[in-house]
């Protein structure tokens, strides 16, 4: 089965607010986390990547979370604005082999105006 | 640069039918991947390669088959179609393995219908 997870299908999120987008993942060797954002039509782009060994990364309005003690991911979006609607992804691979990600189901974000 | 490209956007495949979908990366990136996305789900590996001349089976690799003659190009081959392989299929490329932290670039996908 799957080893990673999102909370919620759906999230819809004001424009001009913060988004959180969750994903718990199960395999507690996982070593590298991705977050990738796709828009309809396209193939996945990414957003941002952190190591088991960090907690906290932050991008250009981008921060992502891991809490290695409960397995969590989160992705948050500061100021969403209308282009950040797509589906989102989380992916990780384990240390046991390092060319395989999975990939969650994924959450659609919509941003409404 | 182009990136991944991918081509034919689309395709429609009668059962039985044989079909290649073609990958190529103009990144000079070792490691390609293939995989599938089916409705609402997220991405399945189906085959990867680490080289040219290296390739090996992903998560979902029945009823495909792939080469790497060359580093640019990464086919991937339906030999009998079935519905079941009726899904969005995406190419991505990485200049090493992901766990050493180097991201994988997608190509825009090809949609595949078999009926």
């Amino acid at each position: 089965g799957e080893s990673v997870g999102l909370h919620l299908p759906t999230l819809s999120v004001q424009e001009g607010d913060n988004s959180i987008i969750n994903c718990a993942y199960s395999n507690s060797a996982s070593d590298y986390f991705i977050w990738y954002k796709q828009e309809s039509g396209k193939g996945p782009q990414f957003i941002i990547d952190i190591r088991s060994n960090m907690d906290k990364r932050q991008g250009q309005r981008v921060t992502v979370l891991l809490n290695k003690t409960v397995k969590h991911l989160s992705l948050q979006i500061a100021a969403t604005q209308p282009g950040d609607s797509a589906v989102y992804f989380c992916a990780e691979t384990p240390r046991s082999n390092d060319y395989k990600l999975s990939f969650g189901a994924g959450t659609t974000v919509t941003v409404r105006a | 640069n182009a990136g991944v490209t991918q081509t034919p956007k689309f395709r429609i495949l009668k059962i039985g039918q044989s079909m290649t979908l073609q990958c190529a990366q103009d990144m000079n990136h070792n490691y390609m991947y293939w995989y599938r996305q089916d409705p609402g789900m997220g991405l399945k590996l189906i085959y990867y390669s680490v080289g040219a001349g290296i390739t090996d089976k992903g998560e979902v690799p029945n009823g495909y088959n792939v080469s790497r003659s060359t580093t640019e190009d990464f086919p991937l081959r339906l030999e009998l179609a079935a519905p079941s392989q009726t899904s969005v299929y995406f190419c991505a490329s990485s200049s090493t393995g992901t766990g050493a932290g180097n991201e994988q670039f997608f190509g825009p996908g090809t949609r595949l219908t078999v009926l």
